[in-house]
């Protein structure tokens, strides 16, 4: 079974500082990866997804990942946060089983952003 | 404002009871897939539709279950709640399947007590 790893509860940066947050996964392929961001009560918003092709995708916002398949990681970056970034970001995963796409997410990073 | 909306957006159950949760989808979105959030823990995903069949299933027992609906309306049920149930449940459409984009609704907050 496919399994998602962020392995940072939190992270906090300085506004205007870059951002980095990891993701591993496990599969025995190339899933479709993607990269949600979560504020307070409200519902996922998607900033950036891979498929195929290039593995430096650039999403909204100003994020960007690169997907890295001899590391199984899609790590999120930003070179400046502003602190509007301050949310929950969650790695996913989706895979193939019988026909479907069956998504699976990490346990999600909290992004804290000081003035 | 994805389009995607749920309701109620808060509930109180009683252990025990059955809830029905809904999702009202974009116009034209033929996936609906739902999912619980624990409290600091990302979703995990329960099942999705597909032009109102199931055709994808997580790792939930079957009292948990669902409908979608011919106008982009669908329910999750879940029977015999019980205390762990409690979390917040998420919906998301899609045009065609996952791999296009999951449009989340805000979420229904349960409190099983």
């Amino acid at each position: 079974a496919q399994s998602v790893t962020q392995p940072d509860i939190h992270i906090t940066v300085s506004e205007g500082a870059s951002l980095e947050l990891r993701c591993n996964y496990s599969y025995g392929a190339t899933p479709y990866l993607f990269w949600y961001v979560q504020s307070p009560g409200q519902g996922l918003q998607l900033l950036l997804k891979y498929f195929s092709g290039d593995t430096l995708v650039q999403g909204i916002k100003g994020f960007e990942a690169e997907f890295k398949r001899s590391q199984s990681s899609f790590n999120l970056r930003k070179p400046s946060v502003h602190w509007s970034d301050a949310a929950e970001y969650f790695c996913a995963v989706v895979t193939t089983s019988g026909g479907s796409y069956i998504p699976t997410f990490g346990r999600g990073t909290s992004l804290i952003v000081h003035p | 404002e994805t389009g995607v909306t749920q309701s109620p957006t808060h509930l109180i159950k009683t252990r025990g009871q059955q809830v029905t949760l809904r999702c009202s989808s974009q116009s034209g979105h033929n996936t609906v897939s739902w999912y619980q959030q624990a409290l600091g823990q990302g979703p995990q995903f329960i099942f999705q539709y597909y032009r109102e069949e199931e055709n994808g299933r997580g790792n939930f027992p079957p009292r948990f279950s669902g409908l979608q609906f011919p106008n982009y309306s669908s329910e999750l049920n879940v029977n015999a709640l019980e205390l762990d149930d409690s979390a917040l449940y998420l919906c998301a459409s899609s045009p065609d399947s996952w791999a296009t984009e999951a449009f989340f609704g805000q979420g229904t907050r349960l409190t099983v007590v």
